[in-house]
């Protein structure tokens, strides 16, 4: 299976510092992808790492990717109240057949 | 407003009922997906479709029937539901399947409780 699974399953921490979560896979991919999704509601694309890229960044997202060790890990910086919600990785292979892990439910404290 | 659209948003429904849940996006792709979340579980794919033709049944019980009359909409046909199938469905869709697809766009689901 290529399921993620992040890491870890729950993150509290105080507005203004930065939150990172991991994410382990156990197949080759083409792609890795981490959504985000508020309490019941659907999920939102964050960003996509391509399999031959090794940091990507988007905003105040820091995604890298490390495909020896098939593990990626999303830095939130100068968190927010507002970034409170579930993060999920998801991996892609040979079609867009994505796997989606157990999602990290991160709480920023106001 | 993320151009795919569910409805209903809510539904309650004993084991004997017919329902169906509705999806539409406005997003001019040619894939469309059927996921279902259930609590502290992963997202568990259920069926996809590309230029709706269903490319993919992942082992989902007859009791769920999907249907995708055109690449714009698509159906999730439930009958005969068990308590267990409560979790919240939701609907995805992508430009094309194809070896570097990019991001699935998702509606706001729809909670299903089976009584």
């Amino acid at each position: 299976s290529q399921q993620g699974e992040e890491d870890p399953q729950a993150l509290s921490i105080q507005e203004g510092e930065n939150a990172t979560m991991n994410c382990s896979y156990k197949t080759s991919i083409n792609n890795l992808q981490w959504y985000r999704q508020n309490s019941g509601r659907g999920l939102v694309h964050l960003i996509l790492i391509r399999s031959n890229e090794r940091e990507k960044h988007s905003g105040r997202l820091r995604v890298t990717l490390d495909t020896s060790k098939k593990s990626s890990s999303l830095l939130i910086t100068a968190s927010r109240a507002a970034d409170t919600a579930s993060y999920f990785c998801a991996t892609g292979g040979a079609t867009n057949k994505l796997i989606f892990g157990t999602g990290t439910l991160l709480a920023v404290q106001p | 407003e993320t151009g795919v659209t569910q409805t209903p948003r809510h539904l309650v429904m004993g084991m004997t009922n017919k329902k169906s849940l509705k999806c539409e996006q406005h997003l001019g792709h040619n894939a469309m997906y059927w996921y279902k979340q259930s609590a502290k579980k992963p997202l568990e794919l259920m069926f996809v479709y590309n230029f709706k033709e269903q490319t993919e049944n992942n082992s989902v019980p007859s009791r769920f029937s999907p249907e995708c009359p055109n690449s714009s909409h698509l159906f999730l046909h439930l009958h005969t539901l068990q308590p267990e199938d409560s979790a919240l469905y939701l609907c995805a869709s992508s430009q094309d399947l194809g070896r570097n697809g990019g991001e699935l766009f998702f509606g706001e689901g729809s909670r299903l409780t089976v009584l």
